[in-house]
């Protein structure tokens, strides 16, 4: 299976900051990788899918880049409803993984 | 608007069979994979296994053939199967529709998850 590094595990950061999550694979998955968003209590919600594309309602503060093995996603202006854990998906090939996660914790 | 709804025991004996199925409302089944992901502590978010509205099916090894997951379209819900449950089966599961229309592969709609503990 493919193996998934996520980083940080967690970070504190304040409204209006600039946040960036990497998630790097185990092999070169292409640009087959999304990031969901889960809140406490709450199921996963796609925020972005194949590495870039931003999904229906989700605020355009959110964006995704990388290719291959490494990933970034990026908050440019972190807003209260934004602390939540963060996940990577691969998409690319069977058993699907998932990251570890990031908590994204007021500062 | 599609929503999801896992239903079932909360509480599964130790060596027994997990149930648990997974209602769509407000669209079809057909031509989407539909999925259950689970999440304990220990192992974060785990993808168990799709079923396809045909029958078809992928599960992850890692649950060593213990799966089996199905599809009624007349009902339009999914099934999850879990044999010889241990400790480390207890964790929230989830459905989840997959989308695999290019260059859309996600997970576009969850249900609210339901937590399972295996205990005697």
């Amino acid at each position: 299976a493919i193996q998934m590094t996520q980083s940080p595990s967690s970070l504190s950061a304040s409204v209006g900051d600039r946040v960036t999550i990497t998630c790097r694979t185990s092999q070169d998955i292409k640009s087959d990788l999304g990031w969901y968003q889960q809140k406490p209590g709450k199921a996963p919600k796609i925020l972005i899918y194949t590495t870039s594309y931003l999904q229906s309602g989700v605020p355009s503060r959110f964006s995704g880049s990388g290719s291959g093995t490494d990933f970034t996603l990026t908050i440019s202006s972190l807003q209260p409803e934004d602390f939540a854990t963060y996940y990577c998906l691969q998409d690319y090939t069977y058993p699907l993984t998932f990251g570890q996660g990031t908590k994204v914790e007021i500062k | 608007q599609v929503q999801l709804r896992e239903s079932g025991p909360g509480l599964v004996k130790p060596s027994e069979t997990l149930s648990l199925t997974c209602t769509v409302s407000g669209g079809s089944i057909s031509n989407y994979y539909w999925t259950w992901i689970r999440q304990s502590p220990g192992m974060g978010l785990e993808w168990i296994g799709y079923v396809y509205y045909t029958g078809s099916t992928n599960y992850n090894p890692s649950l060593n053939s213990r799966v089996t997951i199905s599809v009624d379209t007349s009902q339009n819900q999914f099934s999850l199967n879990v044999n010889s449950v241990t400790a480390a089966d207890t964790a929230v599961y989830y459905c989840a529709r997959r989308v695999t229309t290019k260059p859309m592969y996600c997970f576009d709609h969850w249900g609210p998850g339901i937590l399972v503990t295996v205990s005697s």
